[in-house]
């Protein structure tokens, strides 16, 4: 069974635009996570959805979205982007939101 | 909310035992994880405990006490391939339904020769 996966792995953007991060789940997997990876702040928590709602949301400010599709697939958008944003980009799916978590490789976001 | 505490770093010889300390302050806990996360990598699933007591899987085992909030990763006969970051992880009930999963900022583990 294939993996979680995401596109693109690296991005470099400048300050000011938006950018789309894409992650596909597990097939059969219904929760998708999403999560910042910074050097200094670790694993912070984006947000969560299941059954294409967000069930659950992270403390970062409204430029970070997120939406799933009727297939599980799901997108997060930052808007507006500011050099701290540089990070990578982790999703993990789970079959349910009480599941384990598998996560993919993950989205290199470096912001100029 | 949460605060999930481990050591920052911590050094073994291959061949040897070591001994990973998670602990954690929650009000809802609903599990506890342990992740691998070698560098520039994604983290790989360990093991989960929600009951106490330990957990078994071949070299590496889990260990938890909900009363003391605490969590131990147990990993034996160190191969060079274990260097990697340890994360524990803790799973929240929410009030207001649903679960969060928060992580600690993980242990980084050299194994030397």
């Amino acid at each position: 069974k294939a993996g979680v996966t995401q596109t693109p792995r690296y991005l470099i953007k400048t300050r000011g635009q938006q950018v789309t991060l894409s992650c596909s789940p597990i097939s059969g997997h219904r929760s998708v996570s999403w999560y910042q990876q910074t050097p200094g702040q670790g694993l912070q928590f984006l947000f969560e959805y299941f059954s294409e709602t967000q069930r659950n949301k992270g403390n970062f400010p409204g430029r970070f979205s997120g939406r799933q599709f009727s297939n599980s697939r799901s997108e997060m958008n930052v808007s507006t982007l500011e050099l701290g944003d540089s990070a990578l980009y982790l999703c993990a799916s789970s079959l349910q939101t009480t599941d384990t978590q598998y996560f993919g490789p993950g989205t290199r976001l470096t912001v100029l | 909310g949460q605060n999930i505490d481990q050591p920052t770093e911590m050094t073994a010889t291959e061949g040897a035992i070591v001994q990973i300390n998670c602990t954690y302050q929650t009000s809802g806990f609903n599990g506890l994880f342990w992740y691998q996360q070698h560098a520039g990598e994604a983290p790989t699933f360990l093991s989960y405990n929600v009951l106490d007591g330990l957990e078994e899987k071949g070299r590496f085992s889990s260990f938890l006490s909900r009363s003391k909030g605490y969590s131990y990763l147990l990993l034996k006969e160190l191969q060079m391939k274990d260097s990697a970051s340890y994360l524990c992880a803790v799973r929240d009930r929410l009030t207001g339904g649903g679960n969060k999963l928060t992580f600690g900022t993980g242990t980084q583990l050299k194994v030397e020769l």
